[in-house]
């Protein structure tokens, strides 16, 4: 059964850089059928694609995001990260890394998700 | 790129239909016949309940369905139960590898 599993810091300063990785067990990243993304969901809100990335490196990112955010892959630790750079209180929010299927471009698996605030 | 519109809530009684609605663009639902439907449990990671539109995962129950009109999609829940209380949520493909969500409907079992 394919796990996701975010991790990093839960409290990020204003300004800086929030930074997390999700590493997925039970399959392999490197699968040609899937696209590995991040989604956040601020606190008693609705859901935000922040972007995805390919085995291969290929990444794609929110338009609105897009000057702050950099993900990356890493195939042999199977793990997937996000950087957004500049934080403020309003990227508050609990992240989730997920797959996508390159066919149906469905999110198909979820991780559990981690909630990071931004507060001084 | 905008988020699709869906109203904020949808309520019905156990036994009844509920149609929650979702409306894009000519550039998102209109064009790609990629929208998704997401059920949400407070607390919980969300969970697929509809693909391409109209297509049901493997384990979700047939009174889940999808369809879609022009630039808005909608997502019917037949023979409502109390365990179908949550938020829903729709997204589409944008085109250059962009993705739009909705902001949400919470569905409440009367």
């Amino acid at each position: 059964q394919l796990q996701l599993q975010e991790s990093g810091p839960g409290l990020v300063k204003p300004s800086e850089t929030l930074s997390l990785t999700c590493t997925v067990s039970g399959g392999s990243i490197s699968s040609s059928s899937y696209y590995w993304g991040w989604i956040r969901q601020p606190p008693g809100k609705g859901l935000e694609w922040i972007g995805s990335i390919y085995y291969s490196g290929s990444a794609y990112c929110n338009p609105s995001l897009k000057s702050r955010v950099t993900i990356f892959v890493d195939t042999f630790k199977n793990q997937f990260s996000l950087k957004l750079t500049s934080v403020t209180a309003a990227d508050t929010a609990l992240y989730y890394c997920a797959r996508r299927d390159r066919t149906t471009v469905s999110i198909d698996y979820w991780g559990q998700g981690t909630l990071v605030t931004v507060s001084s | 790129q905008s988020a699709l519109t869906q109203p904020p809530s949808a309520s019905g009684s156990p036994g009844q239909s509920v149609t929650i609605s979702c409306t894009g663009t000519s550039g998102d639902i209109g064009y790609y016949n990629y929208v998704s439907w997401y059920q949400q449990h407070p607390g919980k990671a969300p969970k697929l309940m509809i693909y391409e539109v109209s297509q049901r995962p493997s384990g979700v129950p047939d009174r889940f369905s999808g369809s879609k009109s022009g630039n808005t999609a909608s997502l019917t829940v037949s023979g409502l139960q109390a365990e179908d209380e949550a938020d829903y949520y729709c997204t589409s493909y944008a085109g250059s590898n962009n993705f739009v969500f909705g902001g949400g409907t919470k569905l409440t079992v009367l």
